[in-house]
């Protein structure tokens, strides 16, 4: 089962930043936090991923509480395009570290609808 | 750079045939990933594989295997198809650490 909780949808005004909630209160020392994005019938894309510390890349930003147990992802002037289910996701680094618990277990995720 | 490249995009089988989705990788990712997507829902890890000759089952196995003999292809054999079967298939690839790249599915019916 996934680890994470995630509100099943969301709305957002286009060109307004999207705050997209994640809890994942039993994640581990050594479970990174990612995010991928499924738009319409597509393989899911990659956005980001972090440890601990907050990260920014050309898409979006991710922002982990101190205590790890929850982080939230800005897409910060959404756009029609950003319309997808949005998948937040931990695990460990890699299927090297503890086996199995190193892929990518998906939930529902949460249906991000931009309206103009 | 193609990325993950997955053939057929579409397929109808007949219950009790068989039939091989094929995937491809020209990135030279050590690690490669079968999913299944039913409608409405998530993702379900099929097998993976973190190199050559080395593969896992995941969360979903029953019904499917997979073979890794180079970096670049990771086929998926599926040899009596059921109903239960029709799904939309994702392969994807990584490194270690790396985020995972997507190839744009395959979508089987079984009827």
């Amino acid at each position: 089962d996934a680890k994470t909780t995630q509100p099943p949808s969301m709305d957002c005004a286009e060109g307004r930043a999207a705050n997209l909630p994640c809890n994942h209160s039993t994640i581990s020392g050594n479970e990174y936090v990612y995010w991928y994005r499924q738009i319409h019938s597509q393989g899911p894309q990659y956005i980001i991923h972090g440890l601990k510390n907050n990260e920014t890349n050309e898409m979006a930003s991710l922002i982990i509480t101190e205590d790890r147990k929850s982080s939230t992802l800005i897409l910060p002037h959404a756009t029609l395009r950003d319309t997808a289910v949005y998948y937040c996701i931990v695990r460990v680094a890699s299927p090297d570290y503890g086996g199995s618990q190193g892929n990518l277990i998906f939930g529902k995720g949460t249906k991000l609808s931009v309206k103009p | 750079n193609a990325g993950v490249t997955q053939t057929p995009k579409f397929r109808i089988l007949k219950i009790g045939q068989s039939m091989t989705l094929q995937c491809t990788q020209d990135m030279n990712h050590n690690y490669m990933y079968w999913y299944r997507q039913d409608p409405g829902m998530g993702l379900k890890l099929i097998y993976y594989s973190v190199g050559a000759g080395i593969t896992d089952k995941g969360e979903v196995p029953n019904g499917y295997n997979v073979s890794r003999s180079t970096t670049e292809d990771f086929p998926l054999r599926l040899e009596l198809a059921a109903p239960s079967q029709t799904s939309v298939y994702f392969c994807a690839s990584s490194y270690s650490t790396s985020g995972y790249t997507f190839g744009s599915g395959t979508r089987l019916t079984v009827v």
